[in-house]
């Protein structure tokens, strides 16, 4: 099945600083999320773009599907975006309905 | 407008019994879909259901089944339970607008402890 790989595993920023996180995948894909889980497990959509770049507020995302790569950018962060960041891709070669997850980036923010 | 619902939030169990999840999709969208994520890790796809049917299975064991109701609310059921089941179970709804066009959102989680 699809691979995919987020780097970098753990973070650990000030407040304030900028980030940028990765998102690797093996092959193509019709559909690529980013999510951001809270402390109480519940997944919150940050951006569907499975091309492009997306920008909300502080958070901006960028995937090149062509080079099979997403990005997901933070500036000025709080200590509320603290949490793990997950990329989930669906892979578009047919036969497959679920979303594949990268095992996520800790993202620690230090007042 | 009502996001995706899931009871219970917490459950205990013990090896061997049963449990059923219930899951309620976000208003006016049709597909749900499952997922397990265990401690440290990426959630993982269980199934998918669309039109009170199974769609798609993930490597998952026939323990674990699953409903879909005419007003698109749905079931995970898992018998026999092991110790290994214990994990966050996710439920995430979507929109069929094409097979290839799909966003999910997902509910708050149900907390299974097996024992």
């Amino acid at each position: 099945g699809i691979q995919v790989e987020q780097s970098p595993p753990d973070l650990i920023l000030q407040e304030g600083a900028n980030s940028t996180l990765r998102c690797n995948f093996s092959d193509s894909v019709n559909n690529l999320q980013w999510f951001h889980q809270n402390p109480w497990g519940q997944l919150i959509n940050l951006f569907y773009i499975p091309s492009g770049t997306k920008q909300n507020g502080r958070l901006s995302a960028t995937t090149v599907a062509t080079e099979r790569y997403s990005l997901l950018y933070i500036s000025s962060s709080q200590t509320t975006d603290s949490g793990v960041y997950f990329c989930a891709v669906l892979y578009s070669g047919g036969g497959a309905d679920g979303l594949t997850f990268g095992k996520g980036t800790h993202l620690i923010i230090q007042p | 407008d009502a996001g995706v619902t899931q009871s219970p939030t917490h459950l205990i169990k013990t090896r061997g019994q049963q449990v059923t999840l219930r899951c309620s999709p976000k208003s006016g969208h049709d597909t749900v879909s499952w997922y397990q994520q265990a401690l440290g890790q990426g959630p993982q796809f269980i199934f998918q259901y669309y039109e009170e049917e199974e769609r798609q299975r993930g490597n998952f064991p026939d323990r674990f089944s699953g409903h879909q109701f005419p007003n698109y609310s749905s079931e995970l059921n898992v018998n026999a339970l092991l110790l290994g089941d214990s994990a966050l179970y996710l439920c995430a709804s979507s929109l069929e607008q094409g097979r290839s066009v799909r966003e999910l959102f997902f509910g708050e989680g149900s907390r299974l402890t097996v024992l």
